[in-house]
């Protein structure tokens, strides 16, 4: 069974940088698995950010970026500001043609 | 602007089915691929299935988990997708959510506001 892992939180001070991870128990993740993240708020629908590794969706600030670090995909906030305090998901694209989300991350910005 | 709106959610008895639908409103439906994503309470997402447009070949893929119970369907002619869901578990308990797919990006692009499915006895 593939499993998708991201930390389960971060705490980040308004203002600074945080980066999340989005790892593949199977191996390494290269932008072939066309790593995507999300941001949710509470009772909230998810909000594309990131899609095809590095491509900010429309309508995203450009604090937000998407890159492969090492094996992973991750997930760089710059300059974190009260409103990105969220969970956040990365979904990876699986060559079975179907799609698997990670675990999620808390972010907390205090 | 892409307006997608879920309905059909509600109690249903395990062992039970339930058919929820989603009604595309902004884009060209016949040619979007559409998903259903869903997310336990307190839980995080899962991707249930994703069906392709009828453009390309209409392919329809499925998570292990629901494959053999659920079924995807589509009515272009109405922009509506649907999820027929058969044989319940307490397990599918979520609010599900419909999405378009970015074809070429594999990325779930809009997201509708979800429908809570409970099952329950």
């Amino acid at each position: 069974q593939t499993v998708v892992t991201q930390e389960p939180s971060f705490s980040v001070s308004p203002g600074g940088t945080v980066t999340l991870t989005c790892g593949l128990s199977s191996g390494p993740v290269s932008t072939n698995y066309y790593p995507s993240w999300y941001q949710q708020t509470p009772g909230q629908p998810p909000r594309t950010l990131i899609y095809s590794t590095n491509t900010r969706s429309s309508g995203v600030p450009d604090r937000f970026s998407g890159s492969i670090l090492g094996n992973k995909a991750a997930l760089t906030i710059t300059g974190a500001q009260a409103d990105d305090d969220s969970d956040y998901y990365c979904a990876l694209f699986m060559d079975s043609g179907t799609y698997v989300f990670g675990t999620g991350t808390k972010v907390t910005v205090l | 602007e892409v307006q997608l709106v879920e309905s059909g959610g509600g109690l249903v008895n395990p062992g039970g089915s339930l058919r929820l639908s989603c009604e595309a409103s902004g884009l060209t439906f016949r040619d979007a691929w559409m998903s259903w994503v869903r997310q336990a309470p307190g839980k995080g997402l899962e991707w249930v299935g994703r069906f392709k447009s009828k453009g390309n070949q209409a392919t329809i893929d499925y998570a292990a988990p629901v494959k053999g119970r659920f079924t995807i369907s589509r009515d272009d002619s109405k922009n509506i997708l649907y999820l027929q869901m058969n044989s319940l578990k307490t397990e599918d308990t979520a609010v599900y959510y419909c999405t378009t797919v970015k074809a070429g990006a594999a990325c779930f692009d809009y997201w509708g506001q979800g429908t809570l499915v409970t099952v329950s006895s």
